[in-house]
């Protein structure tokens, strides 16, 4: 157990909806990164923040968005769902940045977009 | 950025070495692997930093190649438990904290 929890377990929505994903970062853990991997793809980076602010951002679509709250739990939204979002989607909390601290990945959220 | 993995896939026995190759065409400040077995999370194997620190696991090792820009990890006397999809993930130099991930290399470890 990584001790990141990220609810829900699995996701089933149309397209077009919208939905949130949520992680609960490792105890003490200041960052939170997000990743999303499709069927044998890698994991594509998100984007990342780091106690509230957001630090490295990647590929994500103007469809997505995330933060980071106080209590350092992390929200993904995504929304105007197709067809192609459908993946598993990680989320990974570390102590420091991720220049040189391991991260931690949670469980994940699979999405089913229909 | 992405960093480029091989080989794509490798089949072994168990007892038998493999070594995997990261690199990137970016100078790099870290390297990170990790494990992910089929229907889980990434696990973390080591990261090596610019300067040559290390750290690692038992029986899996790895070099930084900064000048290259390449990194390899070695397995040692392959177990079964050591099959699934290995990860690089790479940092790049300059202070973005972007880790980006290569798109993995599949072992198989056989008895």
């Amino acid at each position: 157990d990584s001790g990141v929890t990220q609810t829900p377990k699995h996701l089933i929505t149309a397209t077009g909806q919208r939905v949130t994903l949520r992680c609960s970062p490792r105890s003490g853990d200041l960052s939170v990164y997000w990743y999303q991997q499709s069927l044998d793809q890698g994991l594509q980076f998100l984007i990342q923040y780091y106690n509230g602010e957001e630090r490295a951002k990647g590929n994500i679509l103007e469809r997505f968005s995330a933060q980071q709250f106080p209590d350092l739990h992390s929200e993904l939204n995504l929304s105007s769902l197709e067809l192609g979002d459908s993946a598993l989607y990680f989320c990974a909390s570390s102590v420091g940045t991720g220049i040189n601290s391991p991260l931690h990945f949670g469980n994940g959220t699979r999405l089913t977009v229909t | 950025q992405q960093p480029v993995q091989s080989p794509q896939a490798v089949i072994l026995r168990e007892g038998e070495d493999a070594v995997i190759n990261c690199s990137s065409s970016k100078a790099l400040y870290s390297v990170h692997w990790y494990r992910q077995k089929h229907g889980e999370a990434p696990v973390f194997l080591m990261i090596l930093l610019k300067g040559g620190e290390q750290k690692g696991h038992e029986k899996i090792s790895a070099s930084f190649n900064e000048k290259k820009q390449q990194s390899s990890l070695y397995l040692t006397a392959s177990q079964l438990s050591y099959s699934g999809t290995y990860f690089c993930g790479t940092t790049p130099q300059g202070g973005s904290e972007k880790l980006v991930f290569g798109k993995g290399m599949k072992l198989t470890v056989n008895p």
